[in-house]
């Protein structure tokens, strides 16, 4: 059974970068039918996509945090990592790792979705 | 990039049905047949409920329902029940791989 677990530090100060990496299981992330993504939910908010891959290493940002954002992929460990520089307050979420299944003939969705971790920015 | 807009809640009584509406524009959710919606409770991680429009993936109850006319999605829950109460987010393929969600709703199971 496809599994997806983030892992990475808990609490990033002010300006330094959030470093979160995603662990897939029961699947391969190199498969040609999916790209993964990372979504976040501040407090008491909505969702909000902050990004895809695909195996390939094909990247798609948010426009509203493109400049801040580089997204990875690591298919010899299964994993794939989001880097989130000059964090504020504003930053901190419930971080999100998800599949993405491949629509035709274009396109995809969310449907596999990580248990999230919390992320908090804090000095 | 502008999130789609949902009610912020919506309420109904047990074996009632309740539509939520998800608002956006022609460049997302007119544009194109990949509009989903999640199921989160609280402390947990959402839960696909339907996907491209009105799909329901296996193990989803039928009494949950989609639809599609213009710029507006739409999903349907018939027979209420109380595990229905949660908050629910549509999400829209936006175009050159990207996508945009809801500011969700909180429905509630009276």
């Amino acid at each position: 059974q496809l599994q997806l677990q983030e892992s990475g530090p808990g609490l990033v100060k002010p300006s330094e970068t959030l470093s979160l990496t995603c662990t897939v299981s029961g699947g391969s992330i190199s498969s040609s039918s999916y790209y993964w993504g990372w979504i976040r939910q501040p407090p008491g908010k909505g969702l909000e996509w902050i990004g895809s891959i695909y195996y390939s290493g094909s990247t798609y940002y948010n426009p509203s945090l493109k400049s801040r954002v580089t997204i990875s992929v690591d298919t010899s460990k299964n994993q794939f990592s989001l880097k989130l520089s000059s964090v504020t307050a504003a930053d901190t979420a419930v971080y999100y790792c998800a599949r993405h299944i491949k629509a035709l003939p274009f396109g995809y969705y969310p449907d596999y979705w990580g248990q999230g971790t919390l992320v908090t920015v804090s000095s | 990039q502008s999130a789609l807009t949902q009610p912020a809640s919506v309420s109904g009584s047990p074996g009632q049905s309740i539509t939520i509406s998800c608002t956006g524009t022609s460049s997302d959710v007119g544009s194109y047949n990949l509009v989903s919606w999640y199921q989160q409770h609280p402390g947990k991680a959402p839960k696909l409920m339907i996907y491209e429009v009105s799909k329901r993936p296996s193990g989803v109850s039928n009494r949950f329902s989609g639809s599609k006319s213009g710029n507006t999605a739409s999903l349907t829950i018939s027979g209420l029940q109380a595990e229905d109460e949660a908050d629910y987010y549509c999400c829209s393929y936006a175009g050159s791989s990207t996508e945009v969600f809801g500011g969700g709703t909180k429905l509630t199971v009276l």
